[in-house]
């Protein structure tokens, strides 16, 4: 099945640091969403998009949906040991009415 | 309010039986769609149900099918399990019309 193209695949950070990673699709979507997924439990929604070029904000998370409809990217600023897990970013077409399609993931690790 | 609940947590079955999954939805929400996510992998969009119909599916074969109940609840079912099924499945909940899907914490199945 399709999946978005989201980089990189891995993330090796010291403590304090900020991440960036991004997700990237050859058609478009109307909504783009991010999660953040911990061994052994389901994905936690963290930020939704709705509008090309929106950027929102949720803490230390800031995310922006590309104004072609095709990208978008997550920021984490000052990690800290607990944002270590895999980060997704699914994009659907029609709200609330498709399935969502995902990325293959960014695990973040960060080393104290 | 209650979040989304699946079982069993953990499953083992036999190449060619059949295995029934279970997705108690978030109070509230009146969408179920299920996801197969496998070891490395961003989660996979099976199909979604509404008003206890199908109304969305992905790129997956008649043997995977699904019921959902009055009380939105909802079941997945695989036949002729193959050994490459062996996976998370995964259930979010949402309601009509919004796009913020919030996942159980997924069932593992492993086909031997």
């Amino acid at each position: 099945g399709q999946q978005l193209n989201q980089s990189p695949q891995s993330m090796f950070i010291q403590e304090g640091e900020d991440v960036s990673m991004n997700c990237t699709s050859s058609s478009i979507f109307n909504t783009w969403l991010w999660y953040k997924q911990d061994p052994g439990e389901g994905p936690v929604l963290l930020i939704a998009l709705y509008k090309a070029g929106e950027l929102t904000s949720n803490g230390r998370l800031t995310a922006q949906f590309g104004i072609t409809r095709k990208d978008s990217f997550l920021n984490i600023s000052a990690s800290i040991p607990s944002d270590v897990g895999i980060y997704f970013c699914a994009g659907q077409l029609r709200r609330g009415a498709d399935g969502l399609t995902f990325g293959k993931g960014t695990h973040l690790i960060i080393q104290p | 309010e209650t979040g989304v609940t699946q079982s069993p947590t953990h499953l083992i079955k036999t190449r060619g039986q059949q295995v029934t999954l279970r997705c108690s939805s978030q109070s509230g929400h009146n969408t179920v769609s299920w996801y197969q996510q496998a070891l490395g992998q961003g989660p996979q969009f099976i199909f979604q149900y509404y008003r206890e119909e199908e109304n969305g599916r992905g790129n997956f074969p008649p043997r995977f099918s699904g019921l959902q109940f009055p009380n939105y609840s909802s079941e997945l079912n695989v036949n002729a399990l193959e050994l490459d099924d062996s996976a998370l499945y995964l259930c979010a909940s949402s309601l009509t019309g919004n796009t913020e899907a919030f996942f159980g914490q997924g069932t593992r199945l492993t086909v031997v």
